[in-house]
């Protein structure tokens, strides 16, 4: 099963309005990765968080690493047409390093 | 410069049966992950191989096997097929141990 919790599983966001998806481990983690995978794709990676309370940012999309290194964030700002996907988080584990994956947030987006 | 390679692309065997697929990294990359991916949900891990070495075994059972090349291309074997390993086998190369994924496009079994 999961180790590596994501809510929500779907959502559904107007064409211009902000959204967040979050992740949540029950073990402290090493690092954690950020995923996208297009309908019909592979994943395809977005971004990695190693320290406690990193933030990053790729234009519209600001992602966050906990201070306690055991959960996440992507926040999407005016979503586009072309940030449908589903996004997953993907957790290292620091006593076994295995990267576990949650289990997605699928985006969908109203014209 | 290509990217992960993965074949075949799509495969269908009959419970019972054997299958073996394979996986060619980036040039370059000496680690090559294996996962599985039931629609809806997340890449499962299966395995981890580094410099031809299992590094990581996910929780799955003995029927699933795999190994690395010293050209570091590497192949995943599944014994006694059973319905439920019907899945998008993904396989991920990286660089290195803990550094970031790129996958190939999977092979789509379908267990009949």
């Amino acid at each position: 099963g999961q180790q590596v919790m994501q809510i929500p599983q779907y959502q559904h966001v107007q064409e211009g309005e902000d959204f967040t998806t979050y992740c949540n481990s029950s073990t402290t983690l090493s690092n954690i990765q950020w995923y996208k995978q297009r309908p019909g794709g592979h994943p395809v990676f977005l971004i990695q968080l190693v320290k406690s309370g990193e933030v990053k940012k790729q234009k519209r999309l600001t992602f966050q690493f906990g201070e306690a290194k055991k959960n996440s964030s992507l926040h999407i700002t005016a979503t586009q047409t072309t940030d449908v996907g589903t996004y997953f988080c993907a957790g290292l584990r620091s006593n076994d390093y295995k990267l576990s994956f949650g289990a997605g947030t699928t985006v969908t987006v109203r014209a | 410069d290509a990217g992960v390679t993965q074949s075949p692309t799509h495969l269908i065997k009959t419970r019972g049966q054997h299958v073996t697929l394979r996986c060619s990294p980036i040039s370059g990359h000496k680690s090559v992950s294996w996962y599985q991916q039931v629609l809806g949900q997340g890449p499962q891990f299966i395995f981890q191989y580094y410099e031809k070495e299992e590094r990581g075994r996910g929780n799955f059972p003995d029927r699933f096997s795999a190994r690395q090349f010293p050209n570091y291309s590497s192949e995943l074997n599944v014994n006694a097929l059973l319905l439920g390993d019907s899945a998008l086998y993904l396989c991920a190369s990286s660089l290195d141990l803990n550094e970031k994924l790129f996958f190939g496009s999977g092979t789509q079994l379908s267990v009949l």
